[in-house]
């Protein structure tokens, strides 16, 4: 069945640091790929979307690869900001009917 | 605003107890979701409904039955509220497998 896998947390990175969260998947069609993003005591917000290999999705500073060749959807963002910090969430879908979710990774920003 | 609304957004209550958690969204879509989120942030499916029919209904305890009135409500009653119940809900509604999700921000409910 469809899954994802993200790397565990917590991460925690200085301000104006690299940021990398990777996301690999298991899908037996072509899925649309996304990542959520949820700021404390709030609910997730779309934050990219990719929807065939080789799209990149952006937004606010991330981006996020479709690799259908390593079934990869790596999260990335060249300096990251105190206002980052949050919950990330992979996330898959095939048919729209259900999203297939990672288990959150966790950053937290220090300035 | 164009959105997906849920009340109440926080639910403390006793163990036996029923209540309800409304959803509404103004977008449009045909298809709508109950999520759970631990205390982890692990999130996990519960019922999907595409409109107004029933699509996913997950190994979730028959205490939780959703309803959904029409397509642009889905609403979730549970009896006999337990204590393992305790969670973060959320409705979320989609247009399709392309569009994502958008998430309600969520009811916080709290078995005591």
């Amino acid at each position: 069945g469809d899954s994802v896998t993200q790397m565990e947390g917590p991460v925690t990175l200085s301000e104006e640091a690299f940021l990398t969260i990777n996301c690999t998947y298991t899908a037996t069609g072509y899925p649309s790929l996304f990542w959520y993003v949820q700021y404390p005591g709030e609910g997730l917000q779309l934050l990219l979307k990719a929807t065939k290999a080789d799209d990149k999705g952006s937004n606010k500073g991330f981006e996020a690869t479709y690799r259908k060749e390593t079934t990869s959807f790596h999260l990335e963002k060249g300096s990251v900001q105190v206002s980052d910090s949050a919950v990330y969430f992979c996330a898959l879908s095939e048919t729209g009917n259900q999203f297939y979710f990672g288990t959150g990774t966790s950053l937290t920003v220090i300035p | 605003d164009t959105a997906v609304s849920q009340t109440p957004k926080y639910l403390v209550t006793q163990m036996g107890n029923d209540k309800s958690i409304k959803c509404e969204q103004n977008l449009g879509h045909d298809t709508m979701y109950w999520y759970k989120q631990d205390s982890k942030k692990f999130l996990k499916i519960m019922f999907s409904y595409n409109n107004k029919e029933l699509i996913i209904n997950e190994t979730v305890p028959n205490r939780f039955s959703p309803k959904s009135p029409d397509k642009a409500h889905l609403n979730l009653h549970i009896n006999s509220l337990e204590l393992g119940d305790s969670a973060v809900y959320f409705c979320a509604s989609s247009q399709g497998q392309d569009y994502g999700y958008t998430f309600g921000s969520g009811t916080r409910l709290t078995v005591v």
